[in-house]
């Protein structure tokens, strides 16, 4: 069965620079959500996106943008990194099809590592 | 969402029952219960969920007492594999997309 796809895996970036995270919901999933996860820390929520639009906003940072594009794809866009953005940050998706209590079965992602040095 | 709490640690001999209690004691009564867990680094990973009969699927049976104050996860014969941090979470059924919020879980460690 298709999973959720993050690219890239890893990432290594620079103080100050900006790093693009994308994710691949899994098909006909119509919710996406991004989470970040600290070394030691739980996952903790970012944003989430329903239908493409923006559905709910947690802990994100300023510095931090998302979007989801018309084929449910979505960007987690960082700027102006920081040595405490480096984390797993992970991507999920469900789907309220079966059911409104599968819409908080959310499918993770494998995640992508970034390194802020 | 009503607050759970979860036994920081827990070990498990390998092939014996694990189980894994929560306590949801403000829960109401449209909240289910929801179990995920995540292996070392890897994406959290969806289990069970219920929210007043129990309920049994191909990884695991979760059993919510009566007044749904408490609930266990039981993973009937435990491996090596199933190592990981357990969360427990109640959350109400959304009328638009919610986010799951993870607390602290359990870390099982399932030994040799």
């Amino acid at each position: 069965a298709a999973g959720v796809i993050q690219s890239p895996r890893h990432l290594i970036k620079e103080k100050r620079e900006t790093a693009t995270l994308k994710c691949y919901p899994i098909p006909r999933h119509d919710t996406v959500y991004w989470y970040q996860q600290g070394p030691g820390q739980d996952p903790q929520f970012l944003i989430s996106f329903y239908e493409k639009m923006q559905s709910d906003k947690g802990s994100i940072p300023d510095r931090f943008s998302a979007q989801q594009f018309s084929d449910y794809h979505s960007e987690l866009n960082m700027s102006s990194l920081e040595l405490g953005d480096s984390a797993l940050y992970f991507c999920a998706s469900s789907t309220r099809t079966g059911g409104s209590s599968g819409a908080n079965v959310l499918t993770f992602g494998a995640g992508s590592r970034l390194t802020v040095l | 969402d009503a607050k759970t709490t979860q036994p920081t640690s827990m070990d498990c001999a390998e092939g014996r029952a694990a189980n894994l209690p929560c306590n949801h004691s403000t829960i109401s009564g449209n909240e289910y219960v929801y179990w995920y867990r995540q292996i070392h680094s890897q994406g959290p990973q969806y289990i069970i969920h219920g929210l007043k009969n129990n309920e049994t699927n191909e990884m695991a049976s979760l059993i919510i007492t009566e007044d749904r104050k408490s609930s266990t996860l039981i993973l009937p014969h435990a491996t090596l594999r199933d190592t990981a941090v357990y969360y427990c979470i109640a959350l109400t059924l959304p009328g638009s997309a919610r986010q799951l919020t993870f607390g602290s879980g359990t870390q099982l460690t399932v030994l040799p």
